[in-house]
């Protein structure tokens, strides 16, 4: 059975700062993941994904996460955070046939 | 792109009613999902199908039931409204790009208070 862990349900930065956004997934199979950012009252967004090409895979808005099988992680990082990154970021893993399993979710506050 | 339509987008209503929560997609696609999310919580599939007259319960368990007369919309309905029934409501379908470039696009989500 598949599942994703994420640590940490606030994660507080300063504009600027490096953001790190962890995922820990587990799965029977070679995983497929994915990052979702949810703005405030708006639907989720795909930031981007892993489907077993590319170890580290880049996203929109300048996100990037790496695929570290050793360490069943899926971490999301950006170097330099912007206020407008502020929202709600989900890891999930595929579960069958497109069906994905979210994680808990991690809120970003980015401070000026 | 996939345009993935939801409505309403917030309601409020009191015990016993029933509701239906609207959802509909453009793009002629096969595959269309109901997800739940409460506040803090990791969303939950409730509802899948795969095409028309095609409904499957998803991994958590709902007294809500789903149909899909056509392929463009795929309502859910709670016959009588309960307080634990409070959350948001996201529907969902796939859309598959070139290989295994497949997305999934959501719609912006129904958030259902019931007092």
């Amino acid at each position: 059975a598949q599942s994703v862990t994420q640590l940490g349900s606030h994660v507080s930065v300063s504009e600027g700062a490096l953001v790190l956004l962890r995922c820990n997934y587990s799965s029977s199979v070679p995983p497929y993941l994915f990052w979702y950012v949810q703005y405030p009252n708006q639907g989720l967004q795909l930031l981007l994904k892993y489907t077993s090409a590319a170890t580290l895979v880049k996203g929109i808005n300048g996100f990037e996460a790496e695929f570290k099988k050793s360490e069943t992680s899926f971490h999301l990082t950006k170097p330099s955070a912007h206020m407008s990154d502020a929202a709600e970021y989900f890891c999930a893993v595929r579960s069958g046939s497109y069906k994905l399993i979210f994680g808990s979710g991690t809120r970003l506050l980015v401070r000026p | 792109e996939a345009d993935i339509y939801q409505t309403p987008r917030y309601l409020v209503i009191g015990t016993g009613k029933k509701i239906t929560l609207e959802c509909s997609q453009t793009m002629g696609h096969d595959k269309m999902y109901w997800y739940q999310q409460d506040p803090g919580m990791e969303l939950h599939l409730i509802h899948y199908s795969y095409g028309v007259n095609s409904t499957e319960k998803g991994d958590l368990s709902s007294e809500s039931t789903v149909s899909r007369i056509r392929t463009e919309h795929f309502p859910l309905t709670l016959e009588s409204a309960r307080p634990s029934h409070t959350s948001q409501y996201l529907c969902a379908s796939p859309f598959r790009g070139q290989g295994t470039n497949e997305k999934l696009f959501f719609g912006s989500g129904t958030q259902l208070s019931v007092l």
